[in-house]
């Protein structure tokens, strides 16, 4: 049964300092999304990749966030320096977009990541 | 531009009673449509989709959803609550490259 992975599930921080999440994607899907979820700003999206290249990332702080895909089975989100309003849950999804999807853009999600800077 | 909107981002109903989540989208073209569940401390995980087949979809956990071009809507329904479907719910549909999801209409059952 293929899943996206991440890593850490929980992870605990102090200000200041550099965080580093991680998701494997499904194997086969072509398109990767990074998301964050608040109480008070719901579900949003910071960015996603096709075929490992940048194709949004308006959604994303650029002075301290930043999002890669170093090869096909990972992709990281850092954030440096981390601040407390970084706190949230971090979703990463995949799937196949495209023409071979033909507008069939369903996502599958990872667990999340837990996110809290103290 | 595609989008989404679900209408009431709180619905409480009783354990056996009908579930009814609305969902209204806006597309340029015809559309894919998704519902998602987000159960406590977990990823989402798709309901069901809709993909231009069959206008009624059947999902898991005994949901279904019907498109309705005229009313451009696309609500979830079950016909009797269970305790365990107390959850998130996501309507989404689908944009250019990604899917563009609805704020979320949180489902709480009364015993």
């Amino acid at each position: 049964d293929a899943r996206v992975t991440q890593t850490p599930r929980d992870k605990v921080t102090e200000m200041g300092q550099e965080v580093t999440m991680r998701c494997q994607p499904i194997l086969g899907h072509n398109t990767v999304f990074w998301y964050r979820q608040t109480m008070m700003q719901g579900l949003e999206l910071l960015a996603y990749f096709r075929n490992r290249a940048p194709l949004d990332d308006s959604g994303m702080p650029k002075d301290r966030f930043s999002a890669e895909m170093p090869d096909a089975t990972l992709a990281t989100l850092k954030i440096q320096p981390s601040e407390p309003r970084d706190s949230a849950v971090y979703f990463c999804a995949s799937g196949r977009t495209g023409i071979l999807a033909g507008g069939n853009n369903e996502q599958f999600f990872g667990p999340g990541t837990r996110l809290t800077v103290l | 531009a595609q989008s989404v909107t679900q209408l009431g981002s709180h619905v409480s109903v009783s354990e056996g009673a009908l579930v009814l989540l609305r969902c209204n989208y806006s597309s340029s073209v015809p559309p894919y449509l998704f519902w998602y569940v987000q159960y406590p401390n977990q990823g989402l995980q798709l309901l069901l989709k809709y993909t231009s087949a069959a206008t009624l979809v059947k999902g898991i956990n005994g949901f279904e959803a019907e498109f309705k071009k005229s009313e451009t809507s696309f609500h979830l329904t079950k016909p009797s609550a269970h305790m365990s479907d107390a959850a998130e719910y996501f309507c989404a549909v689908s944009g250019t490259q990604k899917l563009v999801f609805g704020q979320g209409t949180r489902l709480t059952i009364n015993p």
